[in-house]
């Protein structure tokens, strides 16, 4: 069965890094483009990023472009997403998602704050 | 970015109830949307892809419509474990966005 599973979220100052993983199974990884999906606390929904099949293609929403970097290991059936520069706005919990949006992790906690 | 405007964002109902949920993209998106239900602490489920179609295992009294810029989400006779949180996606073009979302809540 597929199985998407997040890690790498914690508690981190303003200003510093953090890089999150996904590790999927269950499935041709490198068939599927992957997101990044996002939810801060009590808020809504927030689509973050995508990553195509071969990694060639990357998009991202306006709020993380320039400081979020999303990337993939096929070999390792790993999705990633680098966090610089985070802000207390970044605070959320972070979904990865297989292309096609049926299948989600359980989500990855982010807190900024110092 | 193409911004998507839910209505209503809260919305009280009785089980057996019919109710619709709409969102509405601020350009033409063709049929690119899909309707996603989140219950507390849980990853969103995915309900309805292109517009209309219903995802594989989800019960048919969900339904989906619409095509260009106004779509609908439809549950025919609401159920117990249907009180959740809604949320629609367009994915036409990128960044993709999702509506603000709507709390379905019990009467």
């Amino acid at each position: 069965q597929v199985q998407l599973v997040e890690s790498g979220g914690g508690v981190v100052q303003p200003g510093r890094s953090l890089r999150l993983s996904c590790a999927a199974s269950g499935f041709t990884f490198s068939s599927y483009a992957m997101h990044w999906v996002r939810q801060a606390p009590g808020k809504g929904l927030e689509w973050v990023a995508v990553i195509s099949d071969d990694g060639s293609n990357e998009y991202y929403a306006d709020s993380v472009k320039g400081r979020f970097t999303i990337s993939r290991d096929n070999s390792k059936s790993t999705l990633f997403l680098q966090m610089n520069s985070l802000r207390a706005e970044d605070t959320a919990v972070y979904y990865c998602a297989r292309g096609g949006w049926e299948h989600w992790g359980q989500g990855s906690q982010v807190t900024v704050s110092s | 970015a193409i911004q998507m405007t839910q209505s209503p964002s809260s919305l009280s109902a009785s089980v057996g109830d019919r109710v619709t949920i709409t969102c509405r993209a601020s350009q033409g998106i063709r049929n690119d949307l899909g309707w996603y239900q989140q219950k507390p602490g849980k990853a969103p489920k995915f309900l309805i892809y292109a517009a209309s179609s219903l995802q594989s295992g989800v019960p048919s009294r969900f339904s989906g419509s619409g095509s260009g810029t106004d779509f609908t989400l439809t549950i025919s006779s609401l159920q117990p474990e249907d009180f959740a949180t809604y949320y629609c996606l367009q994915d036409y073009n990128y960044p993709y966005t999702f509506g603000q979302g709507t709390k379905l809540e019990i009467k």
